[in-house]
């Protein structure tokens, strides 16, 4: 298996701009999260999916942010505008089952850095 | 809210030696955590987990202890690596929406494992 995909690896912009990020989770899984990685707040969850449905934005920072899940292979995170305070690397993990013993597998990661 | 991952932010051992991360937690209630490991350009990778009912687990080189009492949990590398060296974290697996079965992963700030050759 791929494992999780994640695209772009890199993103620069300006600010203002509209960033997407995207993620393609490992097949089987239904399970799916997104988390935002800085040095001053660490790793923290925005958003999950169960079955392509969101389940738990409370992590989401504000209505800048929005994530989807088409279908059971792809999901995209959107920020718009976009600004400095967002660069950071944004991962996208996912998992099989509903049980809390089911590990998280974790993408490489999305390094955003906004101008 | 409650926190997790409380430790140092580096630790440098010698390759050979033996490494202990250490972790604290605030909420007694916390029953299941994880360690994770994080390569630099990688995403955090799987390495062991130990729930409440338990004081110690085994894996291969590692070992995590858990003291409900104190509060306190740590992760310990026979043998130190250069591959090991990465950043370590400890995350509680806290339940949501006030389902046992479900839980969403609450990530400490990580340990920065050195491995001097």
């Amino acid at each position: 298996d791929a494992g999780v995909i994640q695209s772009p690896r890199h993103e620069v912009t300006e600010m203002g701009q509209e960033v997407t990020l995207r993620c393609k989770p490992i097949s089987g899984h239904d399970y799916l999260f997104w988390y935002r990685q800085t040095m001053m707040r660490g790793l923290e969850l925005l958003i999950y999916f169960n079955n392509n449905v969101p389940i738990d934005d409370s992590g989401m920072p504000e209505d800048r942010f929005s994530a989807k899940m088409p279908n059971a292979s792809f999901s995209t995170l959107k920020i718009q505008p976009s600004e400095p305070r967002d660069s950071a690397v944004y991962f996208c993990a996912s998992s099989r089952g509903t049980g809390r013993q089911e590990t998280q597998y974790f993408g490489p990661g999305t390094r955003l850095l906004v101008l | 809210g409650e926190s997790v991952g409380l430790h140092l932010p580096t630790l440098s051992v010698q390759e050979g030696d033996n490494s202990i991360i250490n972790c604290a937690y605030s909420n007694s209630a916390s029953d299941y955590f994880i360690w994770y490991k994080q390569e630099s350009g990688k995403g955090p990778q799987f390495i062991i987990d130990i729930r409440s009912n338990m004081d110690k687990r085994q894996g291969q080189r590692v070992t995590v202890l858990l003291n409900k009492t104190v509060k306190h949990l740590s992760l310990q590398i026979a043998a130190t690596q250069p591959g090991d060296s990465a950043v370590y974290f400890c995350a509680e697996n806290r339940p949501i929406h006030g389902s046992s079965n479900t839980g969403k992963l609450i990530f400490g700030q990580g340990t920065t494992l050195q491995v001097k050759p």
